[in-house]
Order: structure tokens, then C-alpha cells, then sequence
């Protein structure tokens, strides 16, 4: 079965600072991989996906990117956050199932 | 129009109540359903999915999609008070590469 390594858990940061969420996968090769944030009262909204190494999907322009250098590593970043930048940023895998990690909290102060 | 519309709550039932979770959507394409369970500050975790109208049973839990109203339903029977959580609904639809559609979920109560 697939597991998804999510860190950190929490995190706070001021205004303007950089950001980087890694999530890593194990027991799957080639995955698709998906970054998710879920703000109050907004429901789960996709950022990115990846089909595999270098592929990069954006679904909402926004101030955050992300990388798949490696097969089962998925990277969040931002240069510069925003107070709207905080809310709870799940990744996903897919191979046959659809599996989340536990989450980082993010608050932008 | 939002694709898929659900109730957000909060819904509070006491111990033992059987519980009706419920979503609509509007696009037909969506092809595959799926309930997720989330817990306080916790990743959503897959409790059902199914891809065809009818019902599925596992446990306790029972999920149901009507395709020609387009409504999808999760069922819990004899709710127990580690069923309050967020539940949320999720649809896929064919050549979307696997990207999810979720509910705002419904947070759910069970007193005991």
C-alpha cells in the first residue's frame, strides 16, 4: 500500500518569507502526485498535479509553485508568502488508490 | 453552478442514530464516487468509492449514487461517537487525470 511522508506538520512564518513543503511516497513507482489546500469553509482545492519527474500542472494561478525533482518527491514553494497563503496543504498520491498525507498547517502571520 | 454541492453542517445526532450524508452535482461526466472521513487537523482518509449507480456496502457504511438525479448518498448505521468528523465527498471524472472534485464537506457530531 502507499504512504505519504508530509512534513512538517505545522508551520508559521512571517509575511514575505519563503516556503518549501516537501512530500515524499513510498510502496509505488510512477505516481500521480497532487497538492491540495483546504481553507475554512472552502473545501479541498487543487493546486498542482504531477504525472511524473519534471511535470508540472497548475490549476489556479497563484503565488506558489512546484517541482517533482525526484519520482516520489513533490516539493511546495513559494519565494514570497502572503497572508492568504495559510490554510492546510495536503499531497495526495494516485496509483490504483487515492491516498493524502497528514497535512502542514501553514499560518502566514 | 458549483460542480458538486454538499451541506456543510454541522450535523449532530446522538449514539446509535443512522446518519444521511448527501451530495448533488451537476457535470454527468463524473464517472467514479467517493467518500472521505477527516478527523480534526488529519488528512482525509478513503472510507468508499464507487463507479456505478446502485448501492455498496461495507460495515456500517453504506454509499449510494443515483446518476440520473445525480445525487450521491453516504449512509451510517448505528453511528458511533468516533464517527464525528468531516465527511466529504469527492468525483472524478474520465481523462481528468485522477484530479479529485471534493464537497466542502459536512462535519458530523455523534453524541454519546
Amino acid at each position: 500500500s502507499q504512504t505519504i511522508h508530509q512534513w512538517p506538520a505545522t508551520l508559521v512564518q512571517p509575511v514575505g518569507s519563503p516556503l518549501s513543503l516537501e512530500c515524499t511516497v513510498e510502496g509505488t513507482s510512477n505516481p500521480n502526485l497532487y497538492w491540495y489546500r483546504q481553507a475554512a469553509g472552502r473545501g479541498l482545492q487543487l493546486l498542482f498535479y504531477s504525472v511524473g519527474i519534471g511535470q508540472i500542472s497548475s490549476e489556479v494561478p497563484q503565488n506558489l509553485s512546484a517541482s517533482r525533482p525526484q519520482d516520489r518527491q513533490f516539493i511546495l514553494s513559494s519565494k514570497k508568502l502572503l497572508l492568504s497563503d495559510s490554510g492546510f496543504y495536503l499531497c495526495a498520491c494516485t496509483l490504483g488508490g487515492y491516498t493524502f498525507g497528514s497535512g502542514t498547517r501553514l499560518t502566514v502571520v | 453552478q458549483k460542480e458538486v454541492e454538499q451541506d456543510p453542517g454541522p450535523l449532530s445526532v446522538p449514539e446509535g442514530a443512522i446518519v444521511s450524508l448527501n451530495c448533488t452535482y451537476s457535470n454527468s461526466a463524473f464517472q467514479y464516487f467517493m467518500w472521505y472521513r477527516q478527523y480534526s487537523r488529519k488528512g482525509p482518509e478513503l472510507l468508499m468509492y464507487t463507479y456505478s449507480s446502485g448501492n455498496k456496502e461495507d460495515g456500517r457504511f453504506t454509499a449510494q449514487v443515483d446518476k440520473s438525479s445525480k445525487y450521491i448518498s453516504l449512509f451510517i448505521r448505528d453511528s458511533q461517537p468516533s464517527d464525528s468528523a468531516t465527511y466529504l465527498c469527492a468525483l472524478i471524472y474520465f481523462g481528468s487525470q485522477g484530479n479529485l472534485i471534493f464537497g466542502k464537506g459536512t462535519k458530523l457530531s455523534v453524541k454519546p
